[in-house]
């Protein structure tokens, strides 16, 4: 079946580093892919999303490219802040009515 | 625009007790579902309602929990009885696509059942 692989947390940053979070993902069909964010105390929300091979999901200084080749969605950001930090889920969707699959998330946190 | 409700935030049970959670969508969405999100895990889903209509169950376990969604609006999840298993954060979300690769699922805050 489908599934999502995501690096393992948690990761520790300094503000202004830089932020790679790896995704790969497994799936039968053409998928769309997303990142999903759970700040603290609050509910998961979509960051970005790509429905594409080359596509760039982009949003809040976060970017994610679709890479059909090497079955992967990684999350990047070049300078990261102390808001940033909350666990990163990435989840994908096949094609048609299906739910979404999520990784097991990795958990981000920036110390000023 | 009001998001997704969950109630109650917390609960702690005895195992063999039951539970129901309660989630109100955003007004409008068509397409509500239930995920378990056991801890150190990513969310699971249990089921998935177009209106008032079941679209996927099958990862449900049938034998001890249930849901419905009547009137195509609120929906209401039980388990009974639970297992020490059952322990985790059970998230409601809302879409107002049918096709849930759109991929914008509003989700609410989730409700965490502590099974002693």
């Amino acid at each position: 079946g489908d599934s999502v692989t995501q690096m393992e947390g948690p990761v520790t940053l300094s503000e202004e580093a830089f932020l790679t979070i790896n995704c790969t993902y497994t799936a039968t069909g053409y998928p769309s892919l997303f990142w999903y964010v759970q700040y603290p105390g609050e509910g998961l929300q979509l960051l970005l999303k790509a429905t594409k091979a080359d596509d760039k999901g982009s949003n809040k200084g976060f970017e994610a490219t679709y890479r059909k080749e090497t079955t992967s969605f990684h999350l990047e950001k070049g300078s990261v802040q102390v808001s940033d930090s909350a666990v990163y889920f990435c989840a994908l969707s096949d094609q048609g009515n299906t739910p979404l699959v999520f990784g097991k998330g990795t958990r981000l946190s920036v110390i000023a | 625009e009001a998001g997704v409700a969950q109630s109650p935030r917390y609960k702690i049970i005895e195992k063999r007790q039951s539970v129901a959670f309660w989630c109100n969508p955003i007004s409008g969405h068509a397409t509500l579902y239930w995920y378990q999100q056991i801890l150190g895990q990513g969310p699971k889903l249990l089921i998935q309602f177009q209106n008032n209509g079941v679209v996927d169950d099958s990862q449900l376990p049938k034998d001890r929990f249930s849901a419905e969604r009547l009137k195509g609006v609120d929906s209401t999840l039980k388990i009974q009885p639970a297992k020490l298993e059952d322990s985790a954060v059970y998230l409601c979300a809302s879409s107002a696509r049918t096709a849930a690769n759109t991929g914008e699922l509003f989700f609410g805050e989730g409700s965490r059942l502590t099974v002693l």
